[in-house]
């Protein structure tokens, strides 16, 4: 059962413009939403997060939004760089296990110069 | 930020044999560690909780004669994959919090091949 799901795989965009991804999850205990970015043969580095009881996280281009009516979160990023091309993965954390991440499937970010 | 180091970052080894992967903590203490997996085009997904002075805490399915873990200070945990086949080729990463759970800083990974 995923609790976590990033149903778009991929996702490319042209440099300069809006970079959206997408998170859906199942548990409403979830209390703490994450993004991280990951290179290839890399272990993911933090990017921005969000608390339950916000609904809005912005830091320089990345803003996180959270609709908790919706069990929905994205991220947007603006302007998209090239440098910006990586997998994304949103991972939440809360529930009954104290510390644990339960990542998404991942969206692989291609921006195109 | 927290630096959190892997050593090695890459191995290769026979079936049948042990492997020991480090994960230490450079710049600051972490009582919890935790030990993810990621198959290829797929997710994380938490294999155990390595906590400093007691035993680790181990995710369904994980197992745990398979997969020792070793909290030995506040700086460094150890998973040591055991009897390795094949089927436990994967890529290895370790995280640990750094002022909060919220807070979780990855190591580099370690990519495990057993032939």
């Amino acid at each position: 059962d995923q609790q976590v799901k990033q149903n778009s795989p991929s996702l490319s965009v042209q440099e300069g413009r809006i970079s959206i991804l997408n998170c859906d999850y199942t548990n409403s205990m979830f209390d703490y939403f994450l993004w991280y970015k990951k290179y290839p043969a890399e272990g993911p580095t933090f990017l921005i997060s969000i608390s339950s009881i916000k609904d809005k996280n912005e830091d320089g281009r990345f803003t996180v939004f959270l609709n908790k009516s919706a069990k929905h979160l994205s991220l947007h990023i603006v302007p998209s760089q090239p440098g910006d091309s990586a997998v994304y993965f949103c991972a939440v954390l809360g529930g009954t296990s104290y510390g644990k991440l339960t990542f998404g499937q991942g969206t692989i970010l291609t921006v195109h110069p | 930020g927290a630096v959190v180091s892997q050593h090695p970052s890459r191995v290769i080894c026979k079936s049948g044999t042990s492997v020991k992967i480090e994960c230490r903590s450079l710049d600051f203490q972490a009582t919890t560690m935790f030990w993810y997996r990621q198959f290829p085009k797929q997710s994380l997904m938490l294999m155990a909780t390595s906590n400093e002075g007691s035993k680790a805490t181990y995710e369904q399915g994980v197992e745990k004669d398979k997969f020792l873990i070793n909290h030995a200070s506040l700086t460094l945990s150890t998973l040591t994959v055991t009897s390795a086949h094949p089927e436990d080729s994967s890529f290895y990463i370790c995280s640990a919090p750094a002022g909060g759970v919220d807070t979780q800083y990855f190591g580099p990974g370690t990519r495990l091949t057993v032939l």
